[in-house]
């Protein structure tokens, strides 16, 4: 167990429609990431946030969106679903601080989505 | 965003040495080097993390040159339960690549 929640585990929805995935990190781990990872592709990254603030953009659709809570805890937001969107989504959290260096990042179960 | 270059497949056999390598051209000074290990459905656990020179745990070895600019995971004699996807992700902006699928034949 890494310590890091994923909700819902499972997801079916239809497309068009729009879900919310929540991620609650590590106790401590100000840094939060989300993956993509659609059927035996490697890890897409999504995004990345710090404390509250987006430090890093990788290859995320206008469609999604997060944001991370005072209290840490971070969603993802999938809004007009596709049938593509059907994939993995990983959340990690690390303890990491820019400059720091030792950024193991913790993952969580993931959230498996299925759009029909 | 620092990103990292590997190959994307290897095989091997049981009870041999495998060694899969990672370019870091883009890797910050602080930043250390990390490799991953992921099985299908799972999210990706940590194997080993390295600065400079060698590191060893009791699963692997990693191997850093004075210069950074990459990094070499060493499996020491493989079995099947080491066939698994193998990443190494760089940096505090980090991304991960499509890593290794590393599978191991009986």
């Amino acid at each position: 167990d890494s310590g890091v929640t994923q909700t819902p585990k499972h997801l079916i929805t239809a497309t068009g429609q729009r879900v919310t995935l929540r991620c609650s990190p590590r106790s401590g781990d100000l840094s939060v990431y989300w993956y993509q990872q659609s059927l035996d592709q490697g890890l897409q990254f999504l995004i990345q946030y710090y404390n509250g603030e987006e430090r890093a953009k990788g290859n995320i659709l206008e469609r999604f969106s997060a944001q991370q809570f005072p209290d840490l805890h971070s969603e993802l937001n999938l809004s007009s679903l596709e049938l593509g969107d059907s994939a993995l989504y990983f959340c990690a959290s690390s303890v990491a601080k820019e400059g720091q260096g030792v950024y193991e990042q913790f993952f969580g179960p993931g959230t498996r989505l299925t759009v029909l | 965003l620092a990103k990292t270059t590997q190959p994307i497949s290897m095989d091997s056999y049981e009870g041999q040495e495998v060694n899969i390598t990672c370019s870091h051209n883009n890797i910050a000074t602080n930043d250390y080097i990390t490799w991953y290990q992921q099985f299908p459905s799972q999210g990706p656990r940590f194997i080993i993390q390295g600065y400079k020179t060698k590191v060893t745990n009791e699963v692997a070895s990693l191997f850093i040159p004075a210069d950074r600019k990459s990094s070499t995971l060493s499996l020491p004699r493989v079995s099947l339960s080491d066939t698994a996807v193998y990443y190494c992700p760089g940096g505090f902006k980090t991304i991960f690549g499509a890593g290794t699928r590393l599978f191991v034949k009986a």
